[in-house]
């Protein structure tokens, strides 16, 4: 299975770029990226994906790599409430072809100084 | 407005007993998951369901049980064989499986058993 890394912790000021770093160095050709942040005591919520292409939303932006091996979330003005546990995560298609788990690791925690 | 609910917020057990946990979703999806939250750490698969009558164990189902006879309905019974069931339960659910269509979550159920 195709496995991130991301550092546990990160720290920003308010209304500050955010550049949120994930390595997949062993992705396949057909993984997509996927972002969801997790604010505390409430369930995750999707952020953005892409699949080779910088994508953009309301939210953020996610700068893929022209290897795929990594990828990075942006923010482009931190706020008080971007303050989240922030969650790379890499399609999981296991064998038989029409499962989809999602796989969630540790994430990082980003904090945002007022 | 459309979502997941999960029912209750908090959950006390004595070890021992069996507990459901209820997690319901109107937003017309077929795919639904259970996820287990230890603190600080990501979140594990438990079970999941592609469409209605059909569920596959994640990756840590031993000790849970799962039924999917409706489709908006994917209850989560923690039995006594799960030897560490206190947790933050999360449900949430996709528009089908196979998509990128992203993962909607509740606001989770935290159990605790003494």
């Amino acid at each position: 299975d195709a496995k991130t890394t991301q550092p546990n912790s990160m720290e920003s000021n308010e209304e500050e770029p955010v550049h949120l770093p994930c390595n997949h160095s062993t992705i396949s050709g057909t993984d997509y990226i996927h972002w969801y942040r997790q604010l505390p005591s409430q369930g995750p919520e999707y952020v953005i994906h892409g699949l080779t292409s910088n994508v953009n939303n309301r939210m953020a932006s996610l700068a893929i790599a022209e290897d795929r091996k990594s990828s990075t979330l942006i923010l482009h003005r931190a706020t008080l409430r971007d303050a989240a546990v922030y969650y790379c995560i890499l399609r999981d298609v296991t064998s038989g072809g029409s499962n989809y788990k999602l796989t969630f690791g540790k994430g990082t925690l980003l904090t945002v100084n007022p | 407005d459309g979502g997941i609910t999960q029912s209750p917020k908090y959950l006390f057990r004595k070890e021992g007993q069996n507990v459901t946990l209820s997690c319901e979703q109107n937003l017309n999806h077929d795919a639904m998951y259970w996820y287990r939250q230890d603190p600080g750490q990501g979140l594990r698969l438990i079970y999941y369901s592609q469409i209605v009558n059909d569920f596959q164990k994640g990756d840590i189902a031993e000790g849970y049980s799962v039924s999917r006879e409706k489709k908006e309905s994917f209850p989560l019974t923690v039995t006594s064989a799960q030897k560490n069931p206190t947790a933050f339960y999360l449900c949430a659910s996709k528009k089908w499986a196979g998509d990128n269509s992203p993962l909607h979550f509740g606001n989770g159920t935290r159990l605790t058993v003494t």
